[in-house]
Formats: structure tokens, sequence, C-alpha cells
């Protein structure tokens, strides 16, 4: 079964560092792009973070200079490192793969079931 | 960044409903546009994507359309199963951004 699942989630001081992470099988990491999104309590869908294939990694303004996206390959997991964490940072955080194709990409078509992150 | 400008807000309908979702851009998407639906609870799901290919597995009563800025997600026939939240998010251009949902619901 293709799937992703996150761990990791938890409470937080203000200020402090958390990692989250996300475990892929059924398929390999190596040929998707890997993205987190967040959705604080009754807010819209944010888009957190993506790391590419060719590892080039982009960010939401939100978290720019505070978190950091990683992939390992070799052990199919994708990370995302929160340092400087804030109240507005509380959300399930979710992980989800972008699939290039020739035609385009697909976007987001495997979803976890996310991780809870609660900064207080 | 991109704005994504969902409405309505909320919609309510009845089984067997035709419903419509409207999308703006604030730039042109080259249509790369996805809709999603969520359920309370549940991780979102992908129904749609470069504007109006329907993801594998998802019904038929789902379509998208619309170019440029502007977007539509239709459900021809609004079952049970369909009263969720359903949100666009733009693809085109990094910050990638989702609009603010729309609410189907029991009317």
């Amino acid at each position: 079964e293709v799937q992703v699942v996150e761990s990791g989630g938890g409470l937080v001081r203000p200020g402090g560092s958390l990692t989250v992470s996300c475990a892929a099988s059924g398929f390999s990491i190596s040929d998707t792009h890997m993205t987190w999104v967040r959705q604080a309590p009754g807010k819209r869908l944010e888009w957190v973070s993506a790391v590419h294939t060719d590892t080039n990694t982009y960010y939401a303004d939100s978290v720019k200079g505070r978190f950091i996206i990683s992939r390992d390959n070799s052990k199919n997991t994708v990370d995302l490192q929160m340092n400087s964490l804030r109240h507005e940072d509380t959300a399930i955080y979710y992980c989800a793969r972008v699939v290039p194709k020739s035609a385009g990409w697909v976007p987001f078509d495997i979803w976890g079931h996310g991780t809870t992150v609660t900064v207080t | 960044d991109i704005q994504m400008t969902q409405s309505p807000s909320t919609l309510s309908a009845s089984v067997g409903d035709r419903v419509t979702i409207t999308c703006r851009a604030s730039q042109s998407l080259n249509n790369w546009l996805a809709w999603y639906q969520q359920k309370p609870g549940k991780a979102p799901k992908l129904l749609i994507y470069k504007a109006s290919t329907l993801e594998y597995g998802v019904p038929s009563r789902f379509s998208g359309s619309g170019s440029g800025t502007e977007f539509t997600l239709t459900i021809s026939s609004l079952q049970p199963d369909d009263f969720a939240a359903y949100y666009c998010q733009q693809y085109d251009t990094y910050p990638w951004t989702f609009g603010q949902g729309t609410k189907v619901e029991i009317k």
C-alpha cells in the first residue's frame, strides 16, 4: 500500500524546537518531491515546505529561516526541523507527495494522517 | 505570493443538486490548479489537478474547468458522501497557496 506516516508531534514551548518525520512506504521518495502542509484549528490549509528530487528546498515566508526540510532517500523518510517555534505554528502537520510527470506534476496525491504540534 | 479566493465560503445544498465552487487567483496559473476534499478530522483528498484532470478513483460527478485566473469545481449531482470542505490550490509558483475553503452543508 502506498502511504506516508507522520510522527514526532507534541507540546513545545515558544522558542523551542521540534522535528517531525514522514515515513513513506509502497513507493520510493527518490522519485517524488515531498512536502509539508499544515492546518491550524479551524483554518485553511497552508503549504509549509517542499524538497524536490534534486534536493532543492522551498519554504513559506512564515517559516523561512526557522524550519529546515530534509530527505533521506535511503531510509525513505522526510524530516521537518522546526526551530524558534511560535504560537502561530500550532497546527496539524501533514506530509504529502508530489509526483513529477512528463505532462506536469500531480500535487499532493498521497497524504498522511498528520501529526499535531502545539506551541504553548 | 499568489492569492487564492474561493466563493462561496459556505454552500447549502440538497442531495441531487448541481453544485459549483469558484476559485480566483491573483495572477495567471497556467492551469496548475488542484482541488481537494476534506472531511472533519481527516486529511485532504485530491480530486482534480491541472485544472480539469480527474484523479484516479474520483467519481465522475466531480469535474474541474477554467483557465488563467478563474476556475470552477462542479459536482453534477451531490451525494451524501460529498458534504465536506473543498479547497483549491495553486502549484504554479512557490509559495504554493490554498483558497480559504468552501463548506458544503446539507440544506
